[in-house]
């Protein structure tokens, strides 16, 4: 069974400071997505990365792909209290393109 | 585009009663998902449909919970009867076909939130 762990589970800092979450596993994907969820709400996708070493920038977002495709990590710079919410990741299978979803990372920016 | 709907928003139940959520996908998406996150986890998929047909549902508990999507649009999912462990959300995705992983992703609803007591 593949697994995506996230790092850290809980994040809570202020306003203005740069922050990196992790999406990591020991199996490859065909792709890798980070989605966001606020309460009470379904999560959103982001952005999808595809090939390995890819970087795609979403306003102050950066999203990495790894270059083995195990490992994605999501740069946030001069983060702002808008961006609190749950980051989720998940990624797809090779074989069948089924989403393999990560626990999460829960982010607090505090104004 | 309308999003994905889903309702009840909220449902509060005792143990061993029935529930039953509904969901209204993005028209002509032909994939819907069902998926149970608890709190602090991220989504747990229980049943994929491609049309009305059943892609997987190797994670549904199927001594207490059903699903159908009949005509391929509309899907409901029940539980029968409901433990206490089942309090969770209850998300409805949809995607345009099963490569979404690769492609547009997944348009999630806002959830069921159930509470069995």
């Amino acid at each position: 069974t593949q697994l995506l762990e996230q790092s850290p589970q809980f994040l809570s800092i202020q306003e203005g400071e740069n922050l990196t979450v992790y999406c990591n596993s020991s199996s490859v994907f065909s792709s890798l997505q980070w989605y966001r969820q606020e309460p009470g709400e379904g999560p959103v996708l982001l952005v999808t990365v595809v090939t390995g070493g890819e970087v795609k920038k979403l306003k102050r977002l950066t999203f990495q792909f790894g270059d083995a495709r195990k490992d994605s990590s999501l740069h946030i710079t001069a983060a702002q209290p808008g961006d609190t919410g749950l980051y989720l990741c998940a990624g797809a299978e090779v074989s069948n393109y089924q989403l393999i979803w990560g626990a999460g990372t829960k982010l607090i920016i505090k104004p | 585009e309308a999003g994905v709907a889903q309702s009840p928003r909220y449902k509060i139940i005792e143990k061993r009663q029935s529930v039953a959520f509904w969901c209204n996908p993005i028209s002509g998406h032909a994939t819907l998902y069902w998926y149970q996150q608890i709190l602090g986890q991220g989504p747990k998929l229980l049943i994929q449909f491609q049309n009305n047909g059943v892609v997987d549902d190797s994670q549904l508990p199927k001594d207490r919970f059903s699903a159908e999507r009949l005509k391929g649009v509309d899907s409901t999912l029940k539980i029968q009867p409901a433990k206490l462990e089942d309090s969770a959300v209850y998300l409805c995705a949809s995607s345009l076909d099963l490569g979404a992983g690769v492609g547009s992703g997944y348009t999630f609803g806002s959830g069921t939130r159930l509470t069995v007591v």
